[in-house]
């Protein structure tokens, strides 16, 4: 069965600041990979997501993700963070298609000014 | 595109009631799930239905809580009775290409 985890509770970054966010899977086969953002009281918005190919990959508001097979992580950066990156952020794993989608505890960002 | 569709936003009921939240997929999409998010926590699956079939239910306490799809479209999810430590955010979505979309969810108070 899959599973994720995300080891930082929580994390504060100044604004500017470089962030990256970790996430580690665990799968049997090649995963389907994902990070969603969660602002209070909205729902998920799918940030980014890796299927095959390259393994870095690109998502909306200038975040990156690297899939590393090795270390089976999936870890989330974005190198200067907005005040409006302030969010819950949620790693998840999928499988083939018509698979569910399992979710880890998220990350809380906090961002000072 | 219309995206998925919620209802209620919001819903506060006394324990040992019942409820009842309303989703609709975006269109054409196969795959229908429900999810449970405690505060602080992930999206735990709750059930996914694969048209009007259910593919996977092992975590929904059938006891209280019961879904169906009827005609492979829209979808209802029923708590009855409901207890308090069913408080949480029940997240609607639909998949298509191995990409799931969320709706904006229901949160759920019992008090």
């Amino acid at each position: 069965a899959q599973s994720v985890t995300q080891p930082d509770i929580h994390i504060t970054v100044s604004e500017g600041a470089s962030l990256e966010l970790r996430c580690n899977y665990s799968y049997g086969a090649t995963p389907y990979l994902f990070w969603y953002v969660q602002s209070p009281g909205q729902g998920l918005q799918l940030l980014l997501k890796y299927f095959s190919g390259d393994t870095l990959v690109q998502g909306i508001k200038g975040f990156e993700a690297e899939f590393k097979r090795s270390q089976s992580s999936f870890n989330l950066r974005k190198p200067s963070v907005h005040w409006s990156d302030a969010a819950e952020y949620f790693c998840a794993v999928g499988a083939n298609y018509g698979q569910n989608f399992v979710f880890g505890p998220g990350t809380r960002l906090s961002v000072l000014p | 595109e219309a995206g998925v569709a919620q209802s209620p936003r919001y819903k506060i009921i006394e324990k040992r009631q019942s409820v009842a939240f309303w989703c609709n997929p975006i269109s054409g999409h196969a795959t229908l799930y429900w999810y449970q998010q405690i505060l602080g926590q992930g999206p735990k699956l709750l059930i996914q239905f694969q048209n009007n079939g259910v593919v996977d239910d092992s975590q929904l306490p059938k006891d209280r809580f019961s879904a169906e799809r009827l005609k492979g479209v829209d979808s209802t999810l029923k708590i009855q009775p409901a207890k308090l430590e069913d408080s949480a955010v029940y997240l609607c979505a639909s998949s298509w290409g191995g990409l799931a979309f969320f709706g904006q969810g229901t949160r759920l108070t019992v008090v």
